[in-house]
């Protein structure tokens, strides 16, 4: 079993719908990261969580660390929010990143 | 402009030759590490370095070395190259060691090793 494990791996949806990533974990973390990359194939940061709730924009992310997961939602979305979601997690006994395979969302104009 | 520069973009070789690939960062940034990622597999990080002259093995570090003698490069070097280290590699950047805060990353590098 992965240690991160995202949902869905693929996602198509049409414009305008709200959209939901889900991460979950099986270790003890410091920090959970949500990446984003686009078909160019360029990675760009878009959260990082240790807690709680964090807004940019369409984008929200949560995390609850009891449970031992998060969430990335979209809304509004559009077809530019075409992308691969990636979850990541700094394992907090040694600080080592590991990764979720990624969530290839499709956003229909 | 802040930015994680890696050089070079594409690059084919061929079995054993050794080869190094850069990473420059200008936000002078604690943090650096290198990960690979491949179809199926995802991104695996190979190594990682907290601070000048300190580093530590990630997940996949057999075949690779790297070093930190100054804080804004953080060269991946590939004594011996084989074909299973055909892949694509990214280098990324981080303010605090912890990595607490949120990783800058280099547009990567495409090896192929024949």
């Amino acid at each position: 079993k992965n240690e991160v494990e995202q949902s869905p791996q693929n996602l198509t949806a049409q414009e305008g719908e709200f959209i939901t990533i889900n991460c979950s974990y099986s270790v003890g973390i410091s920090a959970l990261h949500w990446l984003q990359q686009h078909p160019g194939g360029g990675i760009v940061s878009l959260f990082m969580l240790s807690s709680g709730k964090k807004k940019h924009g369409r984008l929200i992310a949560t995390i609850n660390i009891q449970e031992k997961h998060s969430s990335l939602h979209i809304t509004a979305s559009h077809p530019r929010d075409s992308a691969v979601y990636i979850c990541a997690v700094v394992m907090n006994r040694d600080d080592k990143i590991i990764f979720g395979k990624g969530t290839r969302l499709h956003i229909l104009p | 402009e802040a930015q994680v520069t890696q050089n070079p973009r594409y690059l084919i070789t061929v079995t054993g030759k050794k080869l190094t690939v850069t990473c420059s960062q200008n936000m002078n940034h604690e943090y650096m590490s290198w990960y690979r990622q491949d179809p199926g597999l995802g991104l695996r990080q190979i190594y990682y370095s907290m601070n000048v002259e300190v580093t530590d093995k990630g997940d996949v570090p057999e075949g690779y070395k790297v070093s930190r003698k100054e804080k804004r490069n953080f060269p991946l070097i590939l004594e011996s190259p084989s074909p299973n280290q055909t892949s694509l590699y990214f280098c990324a950047s981080s303010w605090e060691g912890k990595v607490y805060s949120p990783l800058h990353f280099g547009n990567g590098t495409r090896l192929t090793v024949t």
